[in-house]
């Protein structure tokens, strides 16, 4: 257990309909990132939250969008879902604000888009 | 954004011998150097980590080298080992770089 929870695990749904990822950072950590994996793919940032404000933000479409609550668990809302959208989407946290010294991955939320 | 290659995209060795990856960044501000193992359908773990005022750090049978000048790193296993067999990849980080390269899939046979 890396101490990062993502929930749900599995998720299908059907084009054009819209789902919320959520991620628990490890004790401690006060930034979240967001990652989207797709099929036999690399890790493409989406966008960095900490401590509770948008800090950076990388190729996240504009269906996409997210935020970081006061206990700081993080939310990523998928709307307008297409089929490209299937992925694995991992959050990761760090104590750190500007680097990813310390990563830590949660074990990601697999989308299916039918 | 940081354009991150990795070298090669695939690598087949045979159990005991030594494989090479390497990982090369276009943002001369990168200060911190991650290599992470992705087993199938498994998260991104850290396996080593260099920063940018050392050379060289080496752990049992992993090690990753670094040359700033270049603007390269690359990662090295020796006696490789069937569980080695996963995708690597590299993030080279500055601040408020977060980008991992494209991955190399090692193949280890027994």
């Amino acid at each position: 257990d890396s101490g990062v929870t993502q929930t749900p695990k599995h998720l299908i749904t059907a084009t054009g309909q819209r789902v919320t990822l959520r991620c628990s950072p490890r004790s401690g950590d006060l930034s979240v990132y967001w990652y989207q994996q797709s099929l036999d793919q690399g890790l493409q940032f989406l966008i960095q939250y900490y401590n509770g404000e948008e800090r950076a933000k990388g190729n996240i479409l504009e269906r996409f969008s997210a935020q970081q609550f006061p206990d700081l668990h993080s939310e990523l809302n998928l709307s307008s879902l297409e089929l490209g959208d299937s992925a694995l989407y991992f959050c990761a946290s760090s104590v750190q604000k500007g680097s990813n010294y310390g990563y830590t991955f949660g074990s990601g939320t697999r989308l299916t888009v039918v | 954004g940081e354009n991150v290659e990795q070298h090669p995209s695939t690598l087949s060795v045979q159990e005991g011998d030594s494989a090479v990856i390497k990982c090369t960044y276009s943002d001369s501000a990168s200060n911190y150097f991650p290599w992470y193992k992705q087993e199938l359908g498994k998260r991104p773990q850290l396996i080593i980590d260099i920063r940018s005022n050392v050379g060289e750090k080496k752990d049992q049978r992993i090690a990753v080298t670094l040359n700033k000048t270049a603007k390269h790193f690359s990662l090295h296993i020796t006696e490789t080992q069937p569980e080695d067999s996963a995708v690597y990849f590299c993030a080279p980080s500055g601040f408020n770089k977060f980008y991992f390269g494209s991955g190399t899939k090692l193949n280890v046979k027994p």
